[in-house]
């Protein structure tokens, strides 16, 4: 099946610090998304990305769709304490009548004030 | 605001008694989606309703169970909860075809 390598596992980094985490597919997906996980709470959208090569920014992060659709990168830039969180990368492929999301294994990131 | 409800958001039962989860939607969304995820794993989905149709993930155990009456409503059902199903329980929604995802804040089920 399907499956999704998401690097670095953790990363412990200083406030202010940048931040690049990636993923990788050994197969194409149509759409990737990069979410945000808090404790006990449900993933948050950051970044969707649609067109192979497409470079899309919200804020201090910066996402791009790698041009074979195979993987992509998150960057955050001047890291703050409120960064802290599980990020994940997921796969879409949608269409008909439904898309599941395979999820990387994400990127838990912990920011030192 | 739109957006994808889950209730209770923690929840305990007891080994082997039957618990049911709910989820409600005001984004008028085809496809509702439960996920299972364990501590410090990915989100795995269990299974989706595509308006009224039921899609089950080949390896979803038979102790789960789902339903939907209506468009704004779906509930999981755990037939007889074990140890290994506490877990948050995610769920999703989205248009027909899958894009604009959006999750609820989950359901942390403990099993005691």
């Amino acid at each position: 099946g399907q499956q999704l390598n998401q690097s670095p596992q953790s990363m412990f980094i200083q406030e202010g610090e940048d931040v690049s985490m990636n993923c990788t597919s050994s197969s194409i997906f149509n759409t990737w998304l990069w979410y945000k996980q808090d404790p006990g709470e449900g993933p948050v959208l950051l970044i969707a990305l649609y067109k192979a090569g497409e470079l899309t920014s919200n804020g201090r992060l910066t996402a791009q769709f790698g041009i074979t659709r195979k993987d992509s990168f998150l960057n955050i830039s001047a890291s703050i304490p409120s960064d802290v969180g599980i990020y994940f990368c997921a796969g879409l492929n949608y269409g008909g009548s439904q898309g599941n999301l395979i999820f990387g294994k994400g990127t838990k990131l912990s920011v030192k004030p | 605001d739109a957006m994808v409800i889950q209730n209770p958001r923690y929840q305990v039962t007891q080994f082997g008694k039957p618990v049911t989860l709910s989820c409600s939607q005001t984004l008028n969304h085809n496809v509702m989606y439960w996920y299972q995820q364990k501590s410090s794993q990915a989100p795995k989905l269990l299974f989706h309703y595509y308006d009224k149709d039921f899609n089950n993930e080949a390896d979803t155990p038979d102790n789960f169970q789902s339903r939907r009456p209506n468009t704004s409503f779906c509930f999981l059902d755990i037939r007889s909860p074990g140890l290994g199903d506490a877990a948050m329980y995610l769920c999703a929604t989205s248009p027909r075809g899958g894009t604009g995802y959006t999750f609820g804040s989950g359901t942390r089920l403990t099993v005691v």
